[in-house]
């Protein structure tokens, strides 16, 4: 399976700053995606972010807070914007493993808190 | 009624215990199913992946699906203090390489 790493590890942030996470993986991928992990919750995918265009996101995220770059098959970033205390989560990227199997292998995520 | 439903737990058990780890699921879409431990901390980890109803044992962990009551489980058997940890299931079907994620439940093997 594939190395992920992720940057960073944890952050403390102000309210209506924004953070930028990023992902690297050490092989190329065709797919990759954000999740946000909160506390007694289902890991929530957030987007899908498709190498040369735009990012695809699910019901209830917009590019606007959450901004997606990625600009080659080994790296990704997720910008969470104008953070509020709902934003404090953990941010998971993963990449899929390609193929007809539908896994996902996860890098080891951000921690997040907004105060 | 949610997708995915998973035991919330928390689950303490004593060392060398069999362990049972189940999810319930109600889209009949889903083709694969995955569990994934994550320990404190850290990502999600695959355990085990399966798309067949039936077992799929890998050493002390045993992958069952039941397509027709729409259940899966996942059995440890000799439980280890080094188990504990938050198990998730998770599927995925059709075109649709989406994961979809229960809740997870915490397990604790105590020594």
């Amino acid at each position: 399976s594939a190395v992920i790493s992720q940057k960073p590890s944890r952050d403390i942030c102000q309210r209506g700053t924004s953070l930028t996470i990023q992902c690297q993986v050490d092989s190329q991928v065709t797919m990759m995606f954000w999740y946000r992990q909160q506390p007694g919750q289902s890991l929530t995918l957030i987007a899908t972010a498709n190498q040369g265009s735009e990012a695809t996101y699910e019901s209830g995220f917009v590019i606007d807070k959450f901004p997606i770059s990625r600009p080659n098959l080994t790296f990704s970033t997720l910008t969470v914007s104008n953070m509020s205390p709902e934003d404090s989560s953990i941010y998971l990227c993963s990449v899929g493993s390609g193929g007809q199997t539908d896994t996902q292998y996860f890098g080891p995520g951000t921690r997040l808190t907004v105060l | 009624q949610k997708e995915v439903e998973q035991d919330p737990g928390p689950l303490s058990v004593p060392e060398g215990a069999i362990v049972s780890l189940n999810c319930t699921y109600s889209n009949s879409a889903f083709q694969y199913f995955m569990w994934y431990r994550q320990y404190s901390r850290k990502g999600p980890e695959l355990l085990m992946y399966t798309y067949s109803s039936g077992n799929k044992e890998d050493g002390r962990f045993t992958a069952q699906v039941d397509k027709s009551s729409k259940y899966i489980s996942l059995f440890i058997r000799d439980s280890q203090p080094s188990d504990s940890a938050t198990y998730l299931c998770a599927m995925a079907g059709g075109s649709n390489y989406k994961l979809t994620f229960g809740k997870g439940t915490l397990l604790t093997v105590n020594p």
